[in-house]
């Protein structure tokens, strides 16, 4: 089964700062990967996907992620930090290859000091 | 744009008690889902179901747990004999056709077992 792994489950940055959320995936077959973003006491948005094609994918609210395949991550970045992005975030991918109920990792946290 | 709608949004119930926690999926969507997060924890997958069976569950899903589509728009998540920690936020979610499309979450519904 794929597994996924989120470094840091706190990360702060200063507004107007470059935003990077790491997320590594445990996979032996190209994979198929997503982010999501928890609003408080609401259900999980999608933000952008990773499926075939282009490595650099752009998603919503500015947010853009890299497929490394040669480095097994999927980090998420936002050239520039808002306040109104401080939100959990979680990476997923398919559990196993064909299927598609998500194994999500553990979330990281984004706090934005103004 | 089309969205998954989930009732109720909380629920407080005796340990012991059944609960029916709904899901109104996507109209044109094929499969569907449930999810859990217990509090400041992970997104954990619970069951999938395709075309009126359970394509795939985890361990977390056993036999308390049970799933039914009553009727073409309705998914439903059955929990017998609730126990304190069934206390959670449990997520539907439901998914098109391709691999390469997402699965739309709904907002959730928090259960809470005294």
């Amino acid at each position: 089964a794929q597994s996924v792994t989120q470094l840091g489950s706190h990360v702060s940055v200063s507004e107007g700062a470059l935003v990077l959320l790491r997320c590594n995936y445990s996979s032996s077959v190209p994979p198929y990967l997503f982010w999501y973003v928890q609003y408080p006491n609401q259900g999980l948005q999608l933000l952008l996907k990773y499926t075939t094609g282009a490595t650099l994918v752009k998603g919503i609210n500015g947010f853009e992620a890299e497929f490394k395949k040669s480095e097994t991550s999927f980090h998420l970045t936002k050239p520039s930090a808002h306040m109104s992005d401080a939100d959990e975030y979680f990476c997923a991918v398919y559990r196993d290859t064909g299927r598609r109920a998500l194994t999500f990792g553990s979330g990281t946290r984004l706090q934005v000091q103004p | 744009e089309p969205e998954v709608t989930q009732t109720p949004s909380h629920q407080v119930t005796q340990m012991g008690q059944e609960v029916i926690l709904r899901c109104v999926p996507i109209s044109n969507h094929l499969y569907f889902y449930w999810y859990r997060q217990i509090l400041g924890q992970k997104v954990e997958f619970l069951v999938s179901f395709y075309n009126n069976e359970i394509s795939e569950k985890s361990e977390i899903f056993d036999d308390q747990f049970s799933v039914e589509r009553p009727d073409g728009s309705n998914f439903t998540l059955k929990i017998r004999s609730t126990k304190l920690e069934d206390s959670a936020m449990y997520f539907c979610a439901s998914h098109g056709r391709g691999l390469n499309t997402e699965a739309f979450f709904g907002q959730g519904t928090r259960l809470t077992v005294v």
